[in-house]
């Protein structure tokens, strides 16, 4: 069963600072989604990482892909109180179905 | 730009009442999905469509759910006999043929009381 874990859980940073999301995923998969989601609402499309050594940036994001460590990560520079929301990863199977599994979700909080 | 659209936003229930929730996909895609999330939890997979039949489907989605393409655009989650469990957000999701990403509809907010 493929397990997704994210952390932390929870992040409180200063507006300026830099900080890094961490997902790790237990079984040999190459897509790995991230989603925002704030609260109330749906999940918002970030970033599609399709491969090993994928990197992906949007503004002040930045997504990466390990597929040997199974990992990804989601660097933040210089947060800005806007990115305030949960953030997830998902692992697809890249079998027919092509079902998400979630991690748990990191609730980011940034602080004037 | 498409996008995928539920309704209604939010539907409160009775206990042992059956709702159905509507989604509308993505117009060319071809894989449907329901997931749902319960309060302040992850998101979890429920049931996946194509061709007019269930691929997958998770040990949530018990008897007592359902789904249905009734017409070419539509796209059903029914739970005959709602339970106070059952709370949380349903959010349904399409992908295309030769696409991977699924997008994800605005959800609706399902009450049992």
């Amino acid at each position: 069963e493929l397990k997704v874990e994210q952390n932390p859980l929870f992040l409180s940073m200063q507006e300026g600072k830099n900080y890094t999301i961490y997902c790790n995923y237990s079984t040999t998969s190459d897509r790995l989604y991230w989603y925002r989601q704030d609260p109330g609402k749906s999940l918002e499309s970030l970033f599609v990482l399709l491969s090993n050594g994928a990197v992906k940036q949007e503004g002040r994001l930045m997504a990466s892909l390990d597929t040997k460590a199974r990992l990804s990560t989601l660097h933040i520079t210089a947060a800005v109180h806007d990115l305030s929301a949960t953030y997830f990863c998902a692992v697809d199977m890249k079998t027919g179905a092509q079902k998400l599994v979630f991690g748990q979700g990191t609730r980011l909080t940034i602080n004037p | 730009e498409p996008e995928v659209t539920q309704t209604p936003s939010h539907q409160v229930t009775q206990m042992g009442q059956e709702v159905i929730l509507r989604c509308v996909p993505i117009s060319n895609h071809l894989y449907f999905y329901w997931y749902r999330q319960i309060l302040g939890q992850k998101v979890e997979f429920l049931v996946s469509f194509y061709n007019n039949e269930i691929s997958e489907k998770s040990e949530i989605f018990d008897d007592q759910f359902s789904v249905e393409r009734p017409d070419g655009s539509n796209f059903t989650l029914k739970i005959r006999s709602t339970k106070l469990e059952d709370s949380a957000m349903y959010f349904c999701a399409s992908t295309g043929q030769a696409a991977y990403e699924q997008y994800f509809g605005p959800g609706t907010r399902l009450t049992v009381t």
